[in-house]
């Protein structure tokens, strides 16, 4: 079965400064790995998505993450973060035989001006 | 642009009563998904459903049911309304894109007093 675990529960940030939210999967072969980004009272918004080719892949707001198959991980990343950012970022695995994805328990973004 | 809708957003009700949430999608999309989620907790599959006249339950126990007799339409009932159904829910859709991303609905807040 497949587990997604976003150890960071809560992460603090002065605005500008650089971002980086973890997530580690398990599941045997490649994933689909998803970010979504949720504001309080709102449903999820889709940042990135990534299933095949290229690694590192871009997405709304200015958020990368990168696929790292030796560590099971699927990081998200900005360079330079926005008050607007604040947020609950949730990130979601599904396996290639179902479309149920599998969602971490989130990781709310502090962000300080 | 994903299209999907769910009303009402807020609803305060009071035990025993029947309530249906509604929410449609825009997007022909054959797979939604209704969840639950508490205040900054994870979210719970509660139901399921890839095409018309199929649905299914999900990981969490509920006693809400659903209907898929429309492709874009996939209302979510409870019978009788108790304070433990105090909860957000959100309908979301997928459809039949490679990554199969979710799109969410912006969620009905439900409280049962």
């Amino acid at each position: 079965a497949q587990s997604v675990t976003q150890p960071d529960i809560h992460i603090t940030v002065s605005e500008g400064a650089s971002l980086e939210l973890r997530c580690n999967y398990s599941y045997g072969a490649t994933p689909y790995l998803f970010w979504y980004v949720q504001s309080p009272g709102q449903g999820l918004q889709l940042l990135l998505k990534y299933f095949s080719g290229d690694t590192l892949v871009q997405g709304i707001k200015g958020f990368e993450a990168e696929f790292k198959r030796s560590q099971s991980s699927f990081n998200l990343r900005k360079p330079s973060v926005h008050w607007s950012d604040a947020a609950e970022y949730f990130c979601a695995v599904r396996s290639g035989g179902s479309y149920i994805p599998t969602f971490g328990r989130g990781t709310s973004l502090i962000v300080h001006p | 642009e994903a299209d999907i809708y769910q009303t009402p957003r807020y609803l305060v009700i009071g035990t025993g009563k029947k309530i249906t949430l509604e929410c449609s999608q825009t997007m022909g999309h054959d797979k939604m998904y209704w969840y639950q989620q508490d205040p900054g907790m994870e979210l719970h599959l509660i139901h399921y459903s890839y095409g018309v006249n199929s649905t299914e339950k999900g990981d969490l126990s509920s006693e809400s049911t659903v209907s898929r007799i429309r492709t874009e339409h996939f209302p979510l009932t409870l019978e009788s309304a108790r304070p433990s159904h105090t909860s957000q829910y959100l309908c979301a859709s997928s459809g039949r894109g490679l990554a199969g991303e979710q799109y969410f609905g912006p969620g009905t807040r439900l409280t049962v007093t």
